[in-house]
């Protein structure tokens, strides 16, 4: 399969703990986008790179949050001290040219 | 927010034609009309996009109306893998700062 894969499929941790997720964009696409969606609704943008530069980052972004891309490869999103408002699916996208191809996401739920 | 209006919820048959529409009045000359769609715990999936010209491909058609305010997403024979939450959504092609905003889209059951 040479779509694009997140790492864990589901998280599920205790509120203050720590989480790291993994994506593995699609091979040579040069840009990565994180998003996070919760029930209901559609998914909201949080950060995105082109190759290893953080471009943008959203509001949403809170400073438990940190993403990187340290190779222009792969990327990581991490969540510090975690709460219960983080439970939610967190999407990984990458593109080349203008369409953004998704993965299957990161259900993370924090009890 | 969400630049586009989509009702939140239709029906369509099995085998029938599926027509989403969207309302993008305030629609720029340079974006364009996208759709993608989230079957059930998957990510969104492109669909297929649109500036002007009406278009087609393996998976549906794209109408858009002459000023461009809305638009329709025809799925000409739905099946039950049909089913899925549907976004329409405008944005330009090429910008550095091209995130999608997603609004809440259109839940579409199709029906045996």
């Amino acid at each position: 399969d040479t779509g694009v894969s997140q790492n864990p499929r589901h998280k599920i941790t205790k509120r203050g703990q720590n989480v790291t997720f993994r994506c593995d964009p699609i091979s040579e696409h040069n840009r990565l986008y994180w998003y996070r969606q919760t029930l209901g609704q559609g998914p909201e943008f949080l950060t995105y790179f082109q190759n290893e530069a953080q471009l943008e980052k959203s509001r949403l972004l809170s400073d438990r949050f940190s993403a990187e891309r340290p190779k222009g490869s792969f990327s990581t999103l991490e969540i510090q001290r975690t709460e219960q408002g983080d439970s939610a699916m967190y999407l990984c996208a990458s593109s080349i040219a203008y369409e953004q191809y998704f993965g299957p996401g990161t259900r993370l739920t924090v009890t | 927010d969400a630049k586009t209006t989509q009702p939140p919820s239709m029906d369509c048959a099995e085998g029938r034609a599926a027509n989403l529409p969207c309302n993008h009045s305030t629609i720029s000359g340079n974006e364009y009309v996208y759709w993608y769609r989230q079957i059930h715990s998957q990510g969104p999936q492109y669909i297929i996009h649109g500036l002007k010209n009406n278009e087609t491909n393996e998976m549906a058609s794209l109408i858009i109306t002459e000023d461009r305010k809305s638009s329709t997403l025809i799925l000409p024979h739905a099946t039950l893998r049909d089913t899925a939450v549907y976004y329409c959504i405008v944005r330009v092609r090429g910008n550095r700062d091209d995130k999608i905003i997603f609004g809440k889209g259109t839940r579409l059951h199709i029906l045996p």
